[in-house]
């Protein structure tokens, strides 16, 4: 099975930084990475889909890089409405998985 | 619009079994592989389980293959979870999803999109 770990697990940052969370798989995974946005009490929400595609209606501050084994996600000037818990996911075969989650907090 | 709405969430005993409902609604849900996330309190996103839009392909983790069953009614654009045998750890919120990527029926893994608001499953005595 492919093993996704995703760094830091806790990010602080202040509105307008500019932060990356990075995603690695065990193995390669090509370009089968999305990127979901959960806040509390909500559903995940998908932000990117084929490493770098910004899903319809998110933000373009949003934005998606990798292939193979490492992954980013990067947002270019954080938002108070940014502050959440970001996950990634395979899905290159099943099982699918996601990595930990990274925790963007309010510094 | 697509909305899923799920359904059957419940206390349970361990080593009970419980069935989760999740209604579809605003695709030709069909055509699309539908999943199983859970997320225990506090903890990070978990996939169990997927189906392929004909049923005739299943997946499962192997945290409860054996333990649950994953199925579909296309015809009442439903999608069900059979979970038996139940332990403490399968406590959580679950979620369906509904595949982005279109496979006809076939079986194909994917990004979710949408999810639903998840129902809640406790196992505790």
């Amino acid at each position: 099975d492919i093993q996704m770990t995703q760094s830091p697990s806790t990010l602080s940052a202040s509105v307008g930084d500019r932060v990356t969370i990075t995603c690695r798989a065990s193995q390669s995974i090509s370009s089968w990475l999305a990127w979901y946005q959960q806040k509390p009490g909500k559903a995940p929400k998908l932000l990117i889909y084929m490493a770098s595609s910004l899903e319809s209606g998110v933000p373009s501050r949003f934005s998606g890089s990798g292939s193979g084994t490492e992954f980013t996600l990067t947002i270019s000037s954080l938002q108070p409405d940014d502050f959440a818990i970001y996950y990634c996911q395979h899905y290159s075969s099943y099982p699918v998985q996601f990595g930990q989650g990274t925790k963007l907090e309010i510094k | 619009e697509v909305q899923l709405l799920e359904s059957g969430g419940t206390l349970v005993q361990p080593g009970g079994s419980l069935r989760l409902s999740c209604a579809a609604s605003g695709f030709t849900f069909s055509t699309y592989v539908m999943t199983w996330v859970r997320q225990a309190p506090g903890k990070g996103l978990e996939w169990v389980s997927a189906i392929s839009g004909s049923g005739d392909n299943t997946f499962y983790a192997d945290s409860v293959k054996g333990r649950f069953t994953v199925s579909r009614d296309n015809s009442k654009n439903t999608l069900y979870l059979q979970m038996n045998n139940l332990r403490a750890e399968d406590t959580a919120l679950y979620y369906c999803a509904k595949d982005k990527r279109y496979c006809g029926g076939a079986a194909c893994s994917g990004e979710f999109d949408p999810w639903g608001q998840g129902t809640l499953v406790t196992v505790s005595s």
